[in-house]
C-alpha cells in the first residue's frame, strides 16, 4: 500500500487554472475508478470535493473537476480564487479491501 | 446529511490501548459504511480502516491490521476503533467519515491520540 504520488506544491494566479496530478499504479488508480479528491484548510477536517474520478458532491463548485488517464488522476481548479488556497489530497481504492491516499499538495494562490 | 463526531482520544503510554468512538446523527446510521483516517499533525492523510453497514466486513490498512479493530453498534449510531499495542507512530488525529463510492465524506472534527511515556 504505497502512497500515491502528488507534487508537494502548486500555484497559480487568481482566475487561472491549476492542475494537480496524482500518480498511482496498475494496482490502484490504473484499475479502479474509485478516485477521490479532498480539500483541507489548516486546522480543519478534510472535505470531499471529487469522487469516482470526476463526480462532485452537492455544493462543490464546478470550478473543481477531476479526470484520469492510465494510472494518473488529475484535479483541475479553474478560475482560481483566493479561497482555493489549501492542501489537496487524492485517494484511490487499492484492491484487497484497502485504500490509499496521496501525500498532499499545497496550493498557493499568488 | 449525516453528521459525525469522534471522541475517545487522549494521551496513552506505549503499549497501551484506546477505544475511539464515532457517533452519527441525522440519518439511518446502518445505511452508511464508515472509514477511519488518521493524520499526524503537519503531515498527510493515511487510510486506516472501513466497516460496512452491518459490521460484517471490516477492512484494514496493512500497517494496523492485527492491532486495530473496527466495529459498530447501530443501535447506538456508533462506530468504534479499538487500538492496542500503541506505538509512537500511532500518534495522530483520527477522523471518521462516511463512504461515498470509495471516497470519504462528512468528516468529523477528529480526535487526537498522543502516545507518550
Amino acid at each position: 500500500q504505497s502512497a500515491l504520488t502528488q507534487p508537494p506544491s502548486a500555484s497559480g494566479s487568481p482566475g487561472q487554472s491549476v492542475t494537480i496530478s496524482c500518480t498511482g499504479t496498475s494496482s490502484d488508480i490504473g484499475t479502479y475508478n474509485y478516485v477521490s479528491w479532498y480539500q483541507q484548510y489548516p486546522g480543519k477536517a478534510p472535505k470531499l470535493i471529487i469522487y469516482e474520478v470526476n463526480k462532485r458532491p452537492s455544493g462543490v463548485p464546478d470550478r473543481f473537476s477531476g479526470s484520469k488517464s492510465g494510472s494518473t488522476a488529475s484535479l483541475t481548479v479553474s478560475g482560481l480564487q483566493a479561497e482555493d488556497e489549501a492542501d489537496y489530497y487524492c485517494s484511490s481504492y487499492a484492491g484487497s479491501n484497502t485504500f490509499v491516499f496521496g501525500g498532499g499538495t499545497k496550493l498557493t494562490v499568488l | 446529511e449525516i453528521q459525525l463526531v469522534e471522541s475517545g482520544g487522549g494521551v496513552v503510554q506505549p503499549g497501551g490501548s484506546l477505544r475511539l468512538s464515532c457517533v452519527g446523527s441525522g440519518v439511518t446510521f446502518s445505511n452508511y459504511w464508515i472509514h477511519w483516517v488518521r493524520q499526524v499533525p503537519g503531515n498527510g492523510l493515511v487510510w486506516v480502516s472501513r466497516i460496512n453497514g452491518d459490521g460484517s466486513n471490516p477492512m484494514y490498512a496493512d500497517s494496523v491490521r492485527g492491532r486495530f479493530t473496527i466495529s459498530r453498534d447501530n443501535a447506538k449510531n456508533t462506530v468504534y476503533l479499538h487500538i492496542t499495542s500503541l506505538r509512537d507512530e500511532d500518534t495522530a488525529v483520527y477522523y471518521c467519515g462516511r463512504d461515498v463510492f470509495g471516497g470519504v465524506g462528512s468528516w468529523g472534527q477528529g480526535t487526537l491520540v498522543s502516545v507518550s511515556s
